[in-house]
């Protein structure tokens, strides 16, 4: 299977404990992203990776929360002291870099973590 | 307001009938428009992506309309596997990156029935 490929698929944790995800995407895609999907919602941007270097963070990404992706390849996503709040599905997607006079390359989303914070 | 907004429905729709919806967005700075569709407990999946000048897939044709700044799904012929969340997405340049991230509406439910 060559697909973005995430783990683990559940997670439940109890409040105030750190969690760690990891994100294995497609192996020639250098563009990678976490999403935070939550039920009835589509999903939230958190942050960018264009090889190792994290380039954007939104806003929703609060200190509690930190990606890296060290040899720009797989990804990680910790978030800290958990709240109750955290409880979502954490999606990762992997994307080409478009190269001039090409067509947009889509992502390609893993199946996710779903965090339950009890 | 949010970025991107749709109608979160269900849209219950007869097997073999016509349905469609819009997704409004906020900023015409948006350059990329695109549908993903989404099944239960599933990651999203590209549909289509969204020109200007509209675009037909089989049974699916989407338009995109930049004065009013909404685009538009339909959907022919339904079929039971259509039923899904389908997720409107423009592209927003990043604030500090080069390229455009993805922004999600909230997604229409569309629940096809014999």
């Amino acid at each position: 299977d060559t697909g973005v490929s995430q783990n683990p698929r559940h997670k439940i944790t109890k409040r105030g404990q750190n969690v760690t995800f990891r994100c294995d995407p497609i192996s020639e895609h250098n563009r990678l992203y976490w999403y935070r999907q939550t039920l009835g919602q589509g999903p939230e941007f958190l942050t960018y990776f264009q090889n190792e270097a994290q380039l954007e963070k939104s806003r929703l990404l609060s200190d509690r929360f930190s990606a890296e992706r060290p040899k720009g390849s797989f990804s990680t996503l910790e978030i800290q002291r958990t709240e109750q709040g955290d409880s979502a599905m954490y999606l990762c997607a992997s994307s080409a870099q478009q190269g001039l006079g090409t067509a947009y390359s889509p992502l390609h989303f893993g199946n996710g973590t779903r965090l339950t914070v009890t | 307001r949010k970025e991107v907004e749709q109608d979160p429905g269900p849209f219950n729709v007869p097997e073999g009938a016509t349905v469609a919806f819009n997704c409004t967005y906020s900023n015409s700075a948006s350059q990329s428009f695109f549908w993903y569709r989404q099944d239960c407990r599933k990651e999203p999946k590209l549909l289509m992506s969204v020109y200007s000048s509209g675009n037909e897939d089989g049974r699916f044709t989407a338009q995109l309309n930049r004065a009013s700044q909404y685009i538009s799904l339909l959907i022919r012929d339904s079929k039971l596997s259509d039923s899904a969340t389908y997720l409107c997405v423009v592209t927003l340049p990043m604030i500090k990156a080069a390229g455009n991230k993805l922004t999600f509406g909230g997604g229409t439910r569309v629940l096809v029935k014999p």
